[in-house]
């Protein structure tokens, strides 16, 4: 059974910096693209970043880029966001995803909760 | 970046079908691999429909997925009250990157 389970949210002051973790099981994590989608109190999902098997390709939403960084470490079968410099509209549940063939995501996390306030 | 515009709420009564458009506003976006979720309150989202028409396994034949033009749609046929919940379509824009519909929220009368 395939389950990512995400974990390093919290409450952080504008300007901090946080990082996430998915871990994932049930599948062969360094065969699969891999997803991070945000989605802001009562809005819409958002996507995030995503980064390819090895980790040598990614990409970010214009409004992350330069602050955010995706990673991954396939011998833990891991996923990572780091994120810096904060901002209050970063708050959101945070969710990875695993691409099911073009950026489709065919399975999901729980959501970590990322609160942004000072 | 690219956007997908769908409509912000749909209703329909227990047992009636309802569709859900989805357009993107942008040509940038690859219309071949649209996929929609299911998004229930306090819920991860769940795949139900991928590639504008296929359907994942355990996903119900009520389900069902269209494109025309630049107009992706989503149809629930014989509504259930379960099936109320948000859904948001979602497509491939090109150079890897993704993007998300606004949602629409359909409401089970």
């Amino acid at each position: 059974e395939v389950q990512l389970v995400e974990s390093g949210g919290g409450l952080v002051q504008p300007g901090g910096s946080l990082t996430l973790s998915c871990e994932a099981s049930g599948f062969s994590f360094s065969g699969y693209w891999m997803i991070w989608v945000r989605q802001a109190p009562g809005k819409g999902l958002e996507w995030v970043a995503n980064i390819n098997y090895g980790g040598d390709e990614k990409h970010y939403v214009d409004s992350v880029k330069g602050r955010f960084t995706i990673s991954r470490d396939n011998a833990k079968n891991s996923l990572y966001l780091q994120m810096n410099s904060l901002r209050v509209e970063d708050t959101a549940v945070y969710y990875c995803a695993r691409d099911s063939g073009w950026l489709q995501l065919g399975y999901w996390g729980q959501g970590t909760l990322v609160t942004v306030s000072s | 970046q690219s956007a997908l515009t769908q409509p912000r709420s749909v209703s329909g009564s227990p047992g009636q079908s309802v569709t859900i458009s989805c357009t993107a506003t942008t040509s940038d976006v690859n219309y071949d691999h649209v996929s929609w979720y299911q998004q229930h309150p306090g819920k991860a989202p769940k795949f139900m429909i991928y590639d504008v028409s296929k359907r994942p396994s355990g996903v119900p034949d009520r389900f069902s997925g269209s494109k025309s033009g630049n107009t992706a749609s989503l149809t629930i046929s014989g509504l259930q009250a379960d099936d109320e919940a948000d859904y948001y379509c979602c497509s491939f824009a090109g150079i890897n990157t993704m993007v998300f519909g606004g949602g629409t929220k359909l409401t089970v009368l």
